[in-house]
């Protein structure tokens, strides 16, 4: 079955970056891109953007774009998401989710991993 | 870019049905959307895509109980015979240059 597992609890100080990692299983991960989506503190589901794993193509939320960097490993089926410049508004859990285009459904998602920025 | 509406809560009794409305903006009433399920302290969880025709693909596993209807801007998810593990946030995706979420529907099965 689709399995997106995602990397640990991360606690990064203010200015720091952080890397979250999202490991794919069950299916061709050439045939999906990876979406990234994030969630604050009690708070609603934010589309961060979107990374095509056949291409490289990627697809940012306008209001992050100078901050945030997605890759794919295709011979490790692993994406990852880069966040730099940290601030306590960045404290959220990080959700990967599989989509075949960058516009479309996210059909199955990761567990989600926990940002917290602290001084 | 389209926009989504969501009522904030709504609440039914267990093993009642109870309609979740997620409403498209003007000028974005034949766009697709999805339907995800936040159960408490979880992730989200991909439910089904709805088409502006009502057809719909549910996600592996989802049951029978879950199902989506459209209506000009209006797409629809319906839960019957609910069950407390239905008590959850309930989120609606669009996509344009990007994915737009819904701000959630709060589910209390009563």
């Amino acid at each position: 079955q689709v399995q997106l597992v995602q990397s640990g609890r991360e606690v990064k100080k203010p200015g720091a970056s952080v890397k979250v990692s999202c490991k794919a299983s069950g299916y061709t991960f050439t045939n999906y891109g990876i979406g990234w989506v994030r969630q604050a503190p009690g708070q609603g589901l934010e589309w961060m953007g979107w990374i095509s794993t056949y291409s490289d193509d990627t697809n940012y939320a306008q209001n992050l774009q100078v901050r945030v960097t997605m890759t794919a490993d295709t011979a490790a089926n692993t994406a990852y998401m880069e966040l730099r410049g940290l601030t306590s508004g960045d404290t959220a859990i990080y959700y990967c989710a599989r989509g075949v285009v960058a516009a479309g459904p996210l059909d199955s998602w990761g567990q989600g991993t926990l940002v917290i920025v602290s001084s | 870019q389209p926009v989504l509406t969501q009522s904030p809560s709504a609440s039914a009794s267990l093993g009642a049905s109870v309609k979740l409305t997620c409403t498209l903006s003007s000028g974005h009433s034949s766009y697709a959307i999805a339907w995800h399920q936040q159960q408490p302290e979880k992730g989200p969880r991909f439910l089904m895509s709805l088409n502006n025709d009502g057809s719909h693909n549910k996600g592996d596993g989802i049951p029978d109980r879950f199902s989506g209807s459209s209506s000009g801007a209006e797409r629809y998810l319906t839960i019957s015979s609910l069950q407390s593990e239905d008590e959850a946030d309930y989120y609606c995706q669009t996509w344009g240059t990007g994915v737009i979420f819904g701000g959630g529907t709060k589910l209390t099965v009563l």
